[in-house]
């Protein structure tokens, strides 16, 4: 089954603690990218990679690192989560560059930072 | 700074009639736009993509892209209880990466 799949699902989390959220899809896509979901915001593009080795900042990447050594796999870092960043996010996938906005996403992940 | 518009509702339509969602964008030299139906606790879904200007078809849904006047719609014929949903709209930048969604509008199909 094609899916993209993020993990972990539901995290509490306190302050400064380092953290990863994990991203992994099988349909052998170039493109990824990771979002973050709020009430009245939307969804807001963190970071995203054209392929492997090439990542790029979105509009709200301050707080967030990721990397793409593997085409399948794109993990999102909190090196030191604070509260302003209890959120959904949201993982997501696509062929390639061409199709930005043909996305698979994930289930999301609900991170609460205490 | 690049930005997506659309009205975050609640739209309140019956069942079996047309429910119209529209989107503007600021930026004039979008290139692709999109429209994604998410449920409450779900994920987003793509549900139409459009690249060029007129109106495109799938079963009940028709986008509609005008780029002179920098807007996106898209009508559901037909509306079922089961379009109740959050529609986005989302428009990609020059093949670039970004990709930009507008905050959602709720839509409830009531029988």
């Amino acid at each position: 089954e094609a899916q993209v799949t993020q993990n972990p699902r539901y995290l509490i989390t306190v302050t400064g603690k380092k953290l990863t959220v994990t991203c992994s899809q099988n349909m052998n896509h170039e493109y990824m990218s990771w979002y973050r979901q709020d009430p009245g915001l939307g969804l807001r593009q963190i970071y995203y990679s054209m392929n492997v080795e090439v990542t790029d900042k979105g509009d709200v990447p301050e707080g967030y690192k990721v990397s793409r050594k593997e085409k399948r796999n794109f993990p999102l870092i909190l090196e030191s989560p604070s509260p302003n960043q209890t959120s959904l996010y949201f993982c997501a996938s696509s062929y390639d560059g061409e199709y930005t906005g043909e996305l698979f996403f994930g289930e999301g992940s609900r991170l609460t930072v205490l | 700074q690049k930005e997506v518009e659309q009205n975050s509702g609640p739209l309140s339509v019956p069942e079996g009639a047309i429910a119209s969602l529209n989107c503007t964008y600021s930026d004039r030299v979008s290139q692709s736009f999109f429209w994604y139906r998410q449920y409450s606790g779900k994920s987003p879904e793509l549900i139409m993509s459009i690249y060029s200007n007129g109106d495109k078809e799938d079963g009940r849904f028709t986008a509609q892209l005008n780029k002179a006047s920098q807007y996106v719609s898209l009508l559901i014929r037909d509306s079922q209880p089961s379009d109740s949903a959050t529609y986005l709209c989302a428009v990609a930048y020059n093949q670039g990466g970004k990709l930009i969604f507008g905050q959602g509008t709720e839509l409830s199909v009531k029988p």
